[in-house]
C-alpha cells in the first residue's frame, strides 16, 4: 500500500472550513483514497472515501487531484467537536492491511 | 445497525501476567476482524486480521496471539505481558469483500 503524508497540525476557527491535505505521490491506480478521524481516546471513526471522483457525504468532502497523486478533506463548517487526528490512508479494495501514519491534528478555536 | 464492543476499557497488569481482550460484532454475519495497536502519540499498527472463524494472519511477530472461536468474537492474548506491550488496542470490523473498517471504543493496557 502506498504512504501519505500530512501536516503534524492545523488550527482552524469554528465555523469555518476546514481543509487538510493528503499527499499520496506513489498512489496506485486501484488504490482507494479513506480518511478517517480520531478523537482523544476513541477508536478511529470511518469519514469518508474515493478512487477518482470528488465524494461528499454528510460529514465532508474529498476533492482528489486529477492525477491522484494528493487529495484535500473538507470539513465545510468546523465545529469544537471536530479536533481530533485526521489520518489519510491509501489502500487496496479488499486488501487487509491498512497503514495508519501519524495524522494530521486539527484544533477547532472558539 | 451493527455495533462493535470491546471489554476491558482499561486494564492494568503486571509484567509476565497473562491478558485476554474481548471484541464481539453484533448486527453482521462473517464479518472480517482486525487487531490494532497505538503507542501513545502513534499511528496505528495492524496487528491480527481473521477472515472467518479460526482463521488469523498475523502482520507483526509479537508476544501476542489472536484467536475467533466464534463468528462475530476476536480475542487477542498473550501469556506473558512485557513492558512493551502497553498501549491502546483498537478491534475493527469490515463486511466481507467490502473495505470500509469501523472500530470499537478501545482498550487501554498499560504493563507495570
Amino acid at each position: 500500500d502506498a504512504k501519505t503524508t500530512q501536516p503534524p497540525s492545523m488550527d482552524c476557527a469554528e465555523g469555518r472550513a476546514a481543509n487538510l491535505p493528503c499527499n499520496h505521490s506513489t498512489i496506485s491506480g486501484n488504490e482507494y483514497v479513506y480518511w478517517y478521524r480520531q478523537i482523544h481516546s476513541q477508536g478511529p471513526q470511518y469519514i469518508i472515501h474515493g478512487l477518482k471522483n470528488n465524494e461528499t457525504n454528510e460529514m465532508a468532502s474529498l476533492i482528489i487531484t486529477e492525477d491522484r497523486k494528493s487529495s484535500t478533506l473538507i470539513l465545510p463548517h468546523a465545529t469544537l467537536r471536530d479536533t481530533a487526528v485526521y489520518y489519510c490512508i491509501v489502500r487496496v479494495l479488499g486488501g487487509f492491511k491498512t497503514i495508519f501514519g501519524a495524522g494530521t491534528r486539527l484544533f477547532v478555536k472558539a | 445497525s451493527q455495533t462493535i464492543h470491546q471489554w476491558p476499557a482499561t486494564l492494568v497488569q503486571p509484567v509476565g501476567s497473562p491478558l485476554s481482550l474481548e471484541c464481539t460484532v453484533e448486527g453482521t454475519s462473517n464479518p472480517n476482524l482486525y487487531w490494532y495497536r497505538q503507542a501513545a502519540g502513534r499511528g496505528l499498527q495492524l496487528l491480527f486480521y481473521s477472515v472467518g472463524i479460526g482463521q488469523i494472519s498475523s502482520e507483526v511477530p509479537q508476544n501476542l496471539s489472536a484467536s475467533r472461536p466464534q463468528d462475530r468474537q476476536f480475542i487477542l492474548s498473550s501469556k506473558k505481558l512485557l513492558l512493551s506491550d502497553s498501549g491502546f488496542y483498537l478491534c475493527a470490523w469490515s463486511e466481507g469483500g467490502a473495505d470500509t473498517q469501523y472500530f470499537g471504543p478501545g482498550t487501554r493496557l498499560t504493563v507495570l
